[in-house]
């Protein structure tokens, strides 16, 4: 059976740091683009980050980049992101996903960036 | 960027009776490979997203058989043939062509 669960987040301070995990099983982790999304409280879905399969390529939001940045362990099956200055507006749950067809979700983690 | 535009952006519906999602993006979503990337995913209340169709008109794994996804170039529509109770949500459409990944608004079904 297919999983991705997500986990790292938690309340942080504006300015902070987290690092948040993806832990994926049940299919070929390796052949996969990579992608994290989030979802600000009561709204839509916005994309983040995606990876390469093999790492050498990653691109981001306008919003994100700078601060945010998208790593694998393909070895371990396992997808982060991690995530400096951080700013109220970052408060969301973030989902991984599969890449170009999103067929694969987590429960999602929720941050949230509060004085 | 590629915007999304979904119209409505609720749709209060009968039960057994047909609902239709509209999804306009702002340039084509063909890409290089001859797909294009354009999904539709259904969230229910409290729960993540999940992929309904998948390049225009694929259903997905799992999806029952009223859920079906049509268009080309820049019009794209996610018909439900026969609404049922467990189809409250929102219901969304992404592109996948080209960075940045962009979704729609999200049309919002509540049953009448």
């Amino acid at each position: 059976e297919v999983h991705l669960v997500e986990s790292g987040g938690g309340l942080v301070q504006p300015g902070g740091s987290l690092r948040l995990s993806c832990a994926a099983s049940g299919f070929t982790f390796s052949t996969k683009w990579m992608t994290w999304v989030r979802q600000a409280p009561g709204r839509g879905l916005e994309w983040v980050a995606n990876i390469a399969q093999d790492g050498s390529e990653d691109y981001y939001a306008d919003s994100v980049n700078g601060r945010f940045t998208v790593s694998r362990d393909n070895t371990k099956n396992s997808l982060s992101l991690q995530m400096t200055g951080l700013r109220d507006e970052d408060t969301a749950v973030y989902y991984c996903t599969t890449g170009m067809t999103p067929d694969k979700w987590g429960q999602g983690t929720l941050v949230t960036v509060s004085s | 960027d590629i915007v999304m535009t979904q119209t409505p952006l609720s749709s209060p519906v009968t039960l057994g009776q047909p609902a239709s999602f509209s999804c306009r993006s702002s340039q084509s979503l063909l890409f290089t490979d001859g797909r294009t990337y354009l999904s539709w995913l259904q969230q229910r209340p409290g729960q993540p997203p999940r992929l309904l169709i998948y390049q225009i008109s694929n259903r997905f794994s799992g999806v029952p058989d009223r859920f079906s996804g049509s268009g080309a170039g820049t019009d794209f529509t996610l018909k439900i043939s026969r609404v049922e109770a467990e189809d409250v949500g929102t219901y969304y459409c992404m592109q996948a062509t080209q960075f940045p990944y962009t979704f729609g608004q999200g049309t919002k079904l509540e049953i009448k």
